[in-house]
């Protein structure tokens, strides 16, 4: 049990183009989704929290307008990143909590903005 | 701000000897949490302890919570190479798995 996804599991854009990542939780209703960027040879930073129905919450630092995220069911969260540029290549990972104190991660998503 | 050390940074260890990874906080933890990622891919859940003095077992993974709840060591005993990979702690300082800070990250590399 407790399984989360993403899709897609690698993305590559030009510059200026907007991309929509998907996590989803497959058996479980998750009350609350996590957003988190990971560098390479880095942990993880998060970015922002969203519950189901309402606004996410942003960490210090993350620009709500340009990473816009959607957690519209209690499956089902995105996030896009607006107006992509190459700063913004980095592994997207999200996570899902539901009636458990345990996040469980999906199996993130790589993006590489050219 | 929530401060998470872990350490070592990076371990190589023969196969079939033990090992320990420590993960540090700067303040008192609701809950500490213990996950394994594959480079490139997502973590793994392995133990979360919320207990002062806590401890839990997975097979040959063994986790620990001190009294104060500020410490937690994750000891693997007779390793595999399965068990490679990078081991993050994450801290949970608001309670209920709101939000979690993590270590990070050690290294783990078997040697055959």
């Amino acid at each position: 049990g407790a399984v989360v996804s993403q899709h897609p599991s690698r993305v590559i854009c030009k510059s200026g183009t907007s991309v929509k990542i998907e996590c989803r939780s497959l058996d479980f209703q998750a009350t609350t989704m996590f957003w988190y960027r990971q560098f390479p040879k880095q942990s993880l930073m998060l970015m922002a929290t969203s519950n189901e129905g309402s606004k996410a919450t942003y960490e210090q630092g993350v620009e709500k307008d340009k990473f816009l995220i959607n957690h519209a069911s209690l499956t089902l969260s995105t996030l896009t990143v607006t107006s992509a540029h190459p700063e913004d290549s980095s592994f997207y990972i999200c996570s899902a909590r539901g009636q458990t104190d345990t996040q469980y991660f999906g199996p993130g998503t790589r993006l590489t903005v050219l | 701000s929530q401060e998470l050390e872990q350490s070592p940074q990076s371990l190589i260890v023969q196969e079939g000897k033990n090992l320990t990874i420590n993960c540090t906080s700067s303040k008192t933890l609701y809950g500490l949490y213990w996950y394994k990622q594959k480079y490139g891919e997502g973590l793994i859940f392995l133990m979360m302890l919320q207990k002062g003095g806590e401890e839990k077992s997975h097979e040959k993974i063994t986790a620990k919570l001190d009294e104060k709840k500020q410490q937690s060591s994750l000891h693997i005993t007779a390793s595999q190479p399965s068990h490679a990979g990078i081991y993050l702690c994450g801290a949970d300082t608001f309670g209920g798995a709101q939000k979690l800070v993590f270590g990070q990250g050690t290294r783990l590399t078997i040697n055959p």
